[in-house]
């Protein structure tokens, strides 16, 4: 069964701290995608990544930065985490061709 | 005026019902359309997938597109229990989602036993 595994399922960091994300696929998929799900918000994005070493950013980047060093590899990094970055996060992977996303289970991060 | 519009709910109808889902958009170069369901604490799982206007059946579930009116529908016969989760609408450009999707809100919906 293929999947999108996310490092951890809860986090608390505090206010200040640089954090890191981890995201790994295995399904060989060139695109990948880092998302926030926040209660009446939705999904929206924050990062995505079309191959390795290329980013783009998404609708709300501020705050955020990623790195994709290997195909199967994709991190969000929260520079200084702040209390309004508290949210589930969400990784995606999907084919050049899209055959639609497979997500994580998420990481919820919790700033304090 | 939002891009995409989902009702958030919560449904709830009984068990064996027909259940009706349904998202409005404005962007007329939307192309690609999902429909992703969710379940508490777990990441989206993709249900169904459609290109441009029409229907597309997938065992009890059925997408349905109707691009002049910018509306999208999912349908679930025979509801189950499991079931109950959260159905998000998605759609896409003439990218295919390779550069995002966007997502509806979502509605969240209960099947009562």
């Amino acid at each position: 069964d293929v999947k999108v595994t996310q490092s951890s399922r809860y986090l608390v960091k505090r206010t200040g701290e640089k954090v890191f994300l981890e995201c790994v696929q295995d399904m060989d998929h060139e695109n990948m995608f880092w998302y926030r799900q926040d209660p009446g918000l939705g999904l929206r994005l924050i990062y995505f990544s079309y191959d390795v070493k290329m980013k783009e950013k998404g609708d709300i980047p501020e705050g955020y930065s990623v790195s994709r060093e290997k195909k199967e590899r994709f991190s969000l990094i929260l520079e200084s985490a702040s209390t309004n970055q508290t949210s589930m996060y969400l990784c995606a992977s999907s084919p050049r061709l899209l055959d639609g996303y497979t997500f994580g289970s998420g990481t919820r991060l919790t700033v304090v | 005026q939002k891009e995409v519009e989902q009702d958030p709910g919560p449904l709830s109808v009984p068990e064996g019902a027909i259940v009706s889902l349904n998202c409005t958009y404005s962007n007329s170069a939307f192309q690609y359309f999902m429909w992703y369901r969710q379940y508490s604490r777990k990441g989206p799982e993709l249900l169904m997938y459609t290109y441009s206007s029409g229907n597309k059946e997938d065992g009890r579930f059925t997408a349905q597109v109707d691009k002049s009116s910018k509306y999208i529908s999912l349908f679930i016969r025979d509801s189950q229990p499991s079931d109950s989760a959260t159905y998000l609408c998605a759609m896409s450009g003439a990218g295919g989602g390779a550069d995002g999707l966007t997502f509806g809100k979502g509605t969240h919906l209960i099947i009562q036993p």
